[in-house]
């Protein structure tokens, strides 16, 4: 049984690009959490996706965006990038019911130079 | 607000030492989750205990063991006889329950556990 998987593990972009991250839940799980990370600090939620819609946002701007296909997989999508944007971005999947703890992904690494 | 803080930042021990990270959190709610999560090298989260506010039952499982106590916001995590392989970064998170699930994770910034051989 797969885990929680993101592509890709690296990314580098400049400064003003667009970037999207990529994520698929663990078998049986509805849900989807995107977190960023920044480098020795805790993940910060970003937001949440179920039955395609966004359940719940952290305090990030809208230039972090994100989407919810029928299979239950994700996507994360950062327009203007900033310097600031340099992370790791981690997405963790659950079942709605709340019923599991969350799942966690290896990471997307995104440098912005 | 919610705000978890872990006032430790690095650790380190030798092996089969006992050590114990501490979390303090603070919450407005009187239901919520509170959660261990170990992060390797590698990156990813490893999850570790979840423990709802009702529940103040100390827990053991294998080396690990986590108390928590209300009356101080805390809820602390120890490992018994450490092992190089429990060396990571260690998150304390803190969660609410409501009208969504528990999945807005509040995590504290980390404790770095090393131990030596």
């Amino acid at each position: 049984d797969a885990g929680v998987t993101q592509s890709p593990t690296h990314l580098i972009k400049t400064r003003g690009q667009q970037v999207t991250l990529r994520c698929s839940p663990k078998s049986g799980h509805d849900t989807v959490s995107w977190y960023q990370q920044a480098l020795g600090q805790g993940p910060q939620f970003i937001f949440q996706y179920y039955e395609e819609e966004e359940r719940q946002r952290g305090n990030f701007p809208d230039r972090f965006s994100g989407h919810q296909f029928p299979n239950y997989s994700s996507e994360l999508n950062v327009n203007a990038l900033l310097l600031g944007d340099s992370a790791l971005y981690l997405c963790a999947s659950s079942h709605w019911t709340g019923n599991t703890e969350a799942f966690f992904g290896q990471g997307t690494r995104l440098t912005v130079v | 607000a919610q705000k978890v803080t872990q006032a430790q930042t690095e650790i380190s021990v030798v092996e089969k030492e006992d050590v114990t990270l501490d979390c303090v959190y603070e919450t407005r709610d009187t239901t919520y989750y509170l959660f261990w999560y170990k992060q390797p090298p590698s990156g990813e989260l490893v999850f570790l205990i979840r423990r709802n506010s009702f529940d103040e039952q100390n827990e053991i499982s294998g080396r690990y063991s986590w108390n928590f106590q209300k009356s101080t916001s805390s809820f602390n995590f120890t490992i018994t006889a450490s092992q190089v392989v429990d060396s990571a970064v260690y998150f304390c998170a803190l969660s609410e329950l409501g009208l969504y699930n528990t999945d807005k994770l509040i995590f504290g910034t980390g404790t770095r556990l090393q131990v030596f051989p």
